[in-house]
């Protein structure tokens, strides 16, 4: 079981459709999580971190995070072809400092 | 501002050279990072450094891979004797603490 899980895609939303990422971590002690965003043959960019149970908003990205579950999930409202990309799900437990990514969730917004 | 800055942004390298890859962090940011990046997956830790100390080398693949910070700011990814399977992107990440990591552009290298 990896560590960190994505499902790879694609998944394909129409533009102004609300846009569900999902990601499930393995440790337990997992402290901090992350979304990034990533074009392709491009570096990943950080879109949104959380780091306790909830939702987080940050303009049309909300983060949310069910530790009890550990699951991980990043919604997009209002989607634009510009959000079609790759995004990756990573976790930091706080003891290693490293992160621990998914694979990928790849988006294609279509018009 | 300045972010994360790499170089080369792509290597080719014939089977068997020894490659370095350098990475310039952001300005007083403690802690940079370095990943491994194969085509359709997430990046995979190789090592850590806080300042000048390598606090975590465990991801590193093989002892043909080296990694250094000597004064805590710029660090040089080394592979020695490349191979086929080190053919990939390379990316820094730095830190100002141990948290939110903001990445460089990468190094593709391909090795042939």
């Amino acid at each position: 079981q990896k560590e960190v899980e994505q499902n790879s895609g694609p998944l394909s939303v129409p533009e102004g459709a609300i846009a569900s990422l999902n990601c499930t971590y393995s440790d337990r002690v997992s402290q901090s999580f992350f979304w990034y965003r990533q074009y392709s043959g491009k570096s990943p960019e950080l879109i949104m971190s959380i780091y306790s149970n909830g939702d987080k908003e940050d303009g049309r990205f909300t983060a949310q995070l069910n530790k009890a579950s550990q699951y991980v999930s990043l919604l997009i409202r209002d989607s634009q072809p510009s959000d079609s990309a790759t995004y990756l799900c990573a976790v930091n437990t706080g003891t290693a400092s490293k992160l621990t990514f998914g694979t990928g969730t790849r988006l294609q917004v279509t018009l | 501002g300045a972010g994360v800055s790499q170089s080369p942004r792509y290597k080719v390298a014939k089977r068997g050279q020894d490659v370095a890859l350098r990475c310039d962090p952001i300005s007083g940011h403690v802690s940079l990072f370095w990943y491994q990046q194969a085509l359709g997956q997430g990046p995979e830790f190789l090592t850590y450094f806080q300042n000048e100390a390598q606090l975590d080398k465990s991801g590193l693949p093989s002892d043909r891979f080296f990694a250094e910070r000597p004064e805590g700011s710029v660090s040089t990814l080394k592979i020695q004797r490349t191979q086929q399977e080190d053919s990939a992107v390379y990316l820094c990440a730095s830190s100002y603490s141990t948290d939110t990591q903001y990445f460089g552009p990468g190094t593709r290298l391909t090795v042939l």
